[in-house]
């Protein structure tokens, strides 16, 4: 499997609270996405990363920042946190970008369950 | 923008074969289609992705017509641990949409 690690894996929080996830990969991909997974939903991207410092916004981006110093690490900020922001958040990475004509599949970490109460 | 349809849920017997299908109408001429399997408690795991006719791998099918606008995941002979929801995705980095999934139940 990828080398990529989510933290926490789970957390609870009140609302308006900031909160940050981290990604972390092992794989020098240069692609990172956050992801978030609601019941009905499916997956939403929320950022995306293709290098240092070079980021984008994704389908659902509203109340979501992020930030990436170094090839390995992609973070998330929730500045304040929001009842709707509850959610399991996923962390992906591809070697190009996903979906176009590189073939290149993403590969998912295993998740942060985060919960705001 | 392109969004992919599929069904809810299936059931199927051990040792069948199931076949998925995706409807992704808007598909750009650019966009690859990929497949992807999600467990409990786990991220979706890549199966298999094409671009166009027939890709066969290790554990799976994919059919694509010419047209694009679906995609057909075929299982052979499924068993118990292939019960799991089944995500199809089409679109590029900046429009990736996921569907809602199928939720496949594999009875003995």
């Amino acid at each position: 499997d990828a080398g990529i690690t989510q933290s926490p894996r789970h957390k609870v929080t009140e609302t308006g609270t900031p909160v940050t996830l981290r990604c972390h990969q092992t794989e020098n991909h240069r692609y990172m996405y956050w992801y978030r997974q609601d019941p009905g939903h499916g997956l939403r991207l929320i950022h995306y990363s293709y290098g240092v410092k070079d980021t984008d916004k994704g389908e659902v981006s509203d109340g979501y920042s992020v930030s990436r110093s170094k090839t390995e690490d992609f973070l998330l900020t929730l500045e304040s946190a929001t009842s709707s922001q509850t959610s399991v958040y996923f962390c992906a990475i591809s070697e190009s970008p996903a979906g176009t004509w590189s073939n290149q599949p993403q590969h998912f970490g295993d998740g942060t369950r985060l919960s705001i109460l | 923008l392109a969004k992919t349809t599929q069904p809810i849920s299936m059931d199927s017997y051990e040792g069948q074969e199931v076949n998925i299908t995706c409807s992704h109408n808007n598909i750009a001429t650019n966009d690859y289609i990929t497949w992807y399997q999600q467990f409990p408690s786990q991220g979706p795991r890549f199966i298999i992705q094409g671009y166009k006719t027939k890709v066969t791998n290790e554990v799976a099918s994919l059919f694509i017509p010419a047209d694009r606008k679906s995609s057909t995941l075929s299982l052979p002979r499924v068993s118990l641990s292939d019960t799991a929801v089944y995500y199809c995705l089409v679109g590029d980095t900046q429009d990736m949409r996921f569907g809602a999934g199928t939720r496949l139940t594999v009875k003995p």
